[in-house]
């Protein structure tokens, strides 16, 4: 689905940086999500929002931040990244309720 | 929050056989229940999806059956290919119609076609 792009794909960086991963729709989705997946853990909600300038708390929120200025945008921030924070993270979107979600391809983020 | 298990975490089957893959939920209330796969490297992408109002839904080579008094779910994929393997992931919730939140997904079966 072209229609869901994540960036950057690969990112290495080191204990305390800031982060930042992107993600982009092009379907007027109104709902978005972030993920991470880890080994024995699967995917993971960190956070979601249902529209521009309303997000909410998924299970694993804390050190992750996020906004919603415009529908098609959805960035993920680690403010002061740790080592419990590599993994891969997906973006995701949705119409709502139980409509499919589209997932991105991923960033795999590896935090030294 | 909705605890979700899935049975088996690996499920190796020769290549035309059959495989069957479990998720248990503990939430009596949900009743939207999707299977995604993800190959390797991969995003995850939605297979088959079924609603509490139906007890069975199929596609070509794959079905998915509710058992709603038991609070499971199964995937079942006939004829198996090379392609099928995959890890697979399950995701039971509540829609009360309009809105979202999230997916809990349970924590995925490896499926390993063996040619």
């Amino acid at each position: 689905d072209a229609g869901i792009t994540q960036s950057p794909r690969y990112k290495i960086t080191e204990t305390g940086r800031q982060v930042t991963l992107m993600c982009h729709q092009t379907w007027s989705h109104s709902y978005m999500f972030w993920y991470r997946q880890d080994l024995g853990h699967g995917l993971r909600l960190i956070y979601y929002s249902a529209a521009a300038d309303i997000t909410d708390k998924g299970e694993v929120p804390d050190g992750y931040v996020v906004s919603r200025s415009k529908t098609e945008n959805f960035p993920l921030t680690l403010e002061s990244a740790t080592r419990s924070q590599t993994s891969v993270y997906f973006c995701a979107s949705n119409l709502g309720g139980d409509q499919p979600q589209h997932f991105g391809d991923g960033t795999r983020l590896s935090i030294l | 929050g909705e605890n979700v298990e899935q049975h088996p975490s690996t499920l190796s089957v020769q290549e035309g056989d059959s495989a069957v893959i479990k998720c248990t939920y503990s939430d009596s209330a949900s009743n939207y229940f999707p299977w995604y796969k993800q190959e390797l490297g991969k995003r995850p992408q939605l297979i088959i999806d079924i609603r509490s109002n139906v007890g069975e839904k199929k596609d070509q080579r794959i079905a998915v059956t509710l058992n709603k008094t038991a609070k499971h779910f199964s995937l079942h994929i006939t004829e198996t290919q090379p392609e099928d393997s995959a890890v697979y992931f399950c995701a039971p919730r509540m829609y009360s119609g309009g809105g979202a939140d999230g997916l809990t997904f349970g924590k995925g079966t490896h499926l390993i076609i063996q040619p």
